[in-house]
């Protein structure tokens, strides 16, 4: 079975420009969640959907970051503009309801 | 408020010898979950065990296994002839509310040859 499908896997651009980062959910799992993990904060959750609605969104920073799930195997996180403060690793991970999520192998952002 | 705490920013340990990683939590819902993940240097998360809050028996998964203490609301990992490879960070978190997960700032075990 495929995994988390996350892209790209590094990207680097420069400030101000738009990021976008996508995540292909196994078949099957119900719930999405964005992470970001950086040195000094951890693994934060930023956002997660169950059957494609947002749920809990109070962990996306600022309305600079947006995040859409337009149906079961797809979604994005937008960061527009960007800021070199956004630079880190963004997880996607699915499951099903009760069940351990199972992460992507992550974005590595960097912002200059 | 925090909702799982790891106190053990890092750790060492001797090539095959056991380790306990301590993890605790804070919830006053009865249903929830509790798991251990692993992320090397590499960057990956993997998924390692997973213990819920009814079941009677700790988890075990080969070399893994969680000493769960309700009472005391614990999840210690402890990880039995610990190898090389075993070097790497590893986080706790709980499953709360059936969807949203929390997580602790994780434990860095470095395994000494």
């Amino acid at each position: 079975d495929a995994g988390v499908i996350q892209s790209p896997r590094h990207e680097v651009t420069e400030m101000g420009q738009e990021v976008t980062l996508r995540c292909k959910p196994i078949s099957g799992h119900n719930s999405l969640f964005w992470y970001r993990q950086t040195m000094m904060r951890g693994l934060e959750l930023l956002i997660y959907f169950n059957n494609n609605v947002p749920i809990d969104d109070s962990g996306m920073p600022e309305d600079r970051f947006s995040a859409k799930m337009p149906n079961a195997s797809f979604s994005t996180l937008k960061i527009q503009p960007s800021e070199p403060r956004d630079s880190a690793v963004y997880f996607c991970a699915t499951g099903r309801s009760n069940q351990p999520q199972h992460f992507g192998d992550g974005t590595r952002l960097s912002i200059l | 408020a925090q909702k799982i705490t790891q106190t053990q920013p890092g750790m060492f340990v001797q090539e095959k010898e056991a380790v306990t990683l301590d993890c605790t939590y804070d919830t006053s819902d009865p249903s929830y979950g509790l798991f251990w993940y692993k992320q090397p240097s590499s960057g990956e998360m993997i998924f390692l065990i997973y213990q819920g809050s009814y079941d009677q028996q700790n988890a075990t998964e080969g070399r893994y296994s969680l000493n769960f203490q309700k009472a005391r609301k614990s999840a210690n990992l402890v990880i039995s002839a610990s190898q090389l490879g075993d070097s790497a960070m590893y986080f706790c978190a709980m499953l709360h509310n059936f969807n949203k997960f929390y997580f602790g700032s994780g434990t860095k075990l470095n395994v000494k040859p």
